[in-house]
């Protein structure tokens, strides 16, 4: 059974920095490219970033560029999100999510919530 | 960027009735679109991919149509269980991968 395990969500003050994990289960992780897509409060999906599954394709949403780095270690099974310059626009609900076999959404992990607030 | 819109964002209907929800791109995306169900305090869950192909498991009464930038997904008679926010995604042109703003799908 595919599992996705988000953790690392916390609240941090505006500027601070955080660190995501997504464990990964029941599936060959390191065959699929993955996602950090977002939810902020009362609003709707938001796609955050790409990793291939190698590591060596990577893309940002402008949102994010320059402040947030994705990676991955194949042979723990794991998806990271580094969170740096975090803003209050940040706040929501961060999912992980494994590619199908084009680019929609197969597999999505419960969430880990992260409040950037002073 | 291409964008996503969708209508309605509320739909109040009454269980065993029909569901109609659309999405609309602002260009053409084939029929790289995906649609997702999210109920309260749950992960989204992949409904539809390719406008038309049901995920594994998801019941029959969930059909995706369309092509190029006008969608429909159709709930032929809505159970108590299908109440939820329905988003679609478009996959042909990004990044960035882009998302609807949402139809919530509510009790009348």
């Amino acid at each position: 059974q595919v599992q996705l395990v988000e953790s690392g969500g916390d609240l941090v003050k505006p500027g601070g920095s955080l660190r995501l994990s997504c464990a990964a289960s029941g599936f060959t992780f390191s065959d699929y490219y993955m996602s950090w897509i977002r939810r902020p409060p009362g609003k709707g999906l938001e796609w955050v970033s790409f990793i291939s599954s190698s590591g060596n394709t990577i893309y940002y949403a402008d949102s994010v560029k320059g402040r947030f780095t994705i990676s991955r270690d194949n042979a723990k099974n794991s998806l990271y999100l580094q969170m740096n310059s975090l803003r209050a626009e940040d706040t929501a609900l961060y999912y992980c999510a494994a590619y199908g076999d084009l680019f929609y959404f197969h597999y999505w992990g419960q969430g880990t919530l992260v409040t950037v607030s002073s | 960027e291409i964008v996503m819109t969708q209508s309605p964002a509320t739909l109040s209907v009454s269980p065993g009735e029909r569901a109609t929800l659309s999405c609309r791109a602002s260009q053409s995306v084939s029929s790289y679109l995906a649609w997702y169900q999210q109920k309260p305090g749950q992960a989204p869950r992949l409904l539809i991919y390719g406008a038309s192909t049901r995920a594994t498991g998801i019941p029959a009464r969930f059909s995706g149509s369309g092509s190029g930038t006008e969608f429909t997904l159709t709930i032929s008679s809505l159970q108590s269980e299908d109440f939820a926010v329905y988003y679609c995604q478009q996959y042909n042109s990004w990044p960035p991968f882009t998302f609807g703003p949402g139809t919530k799908v509510e009790i009348k």
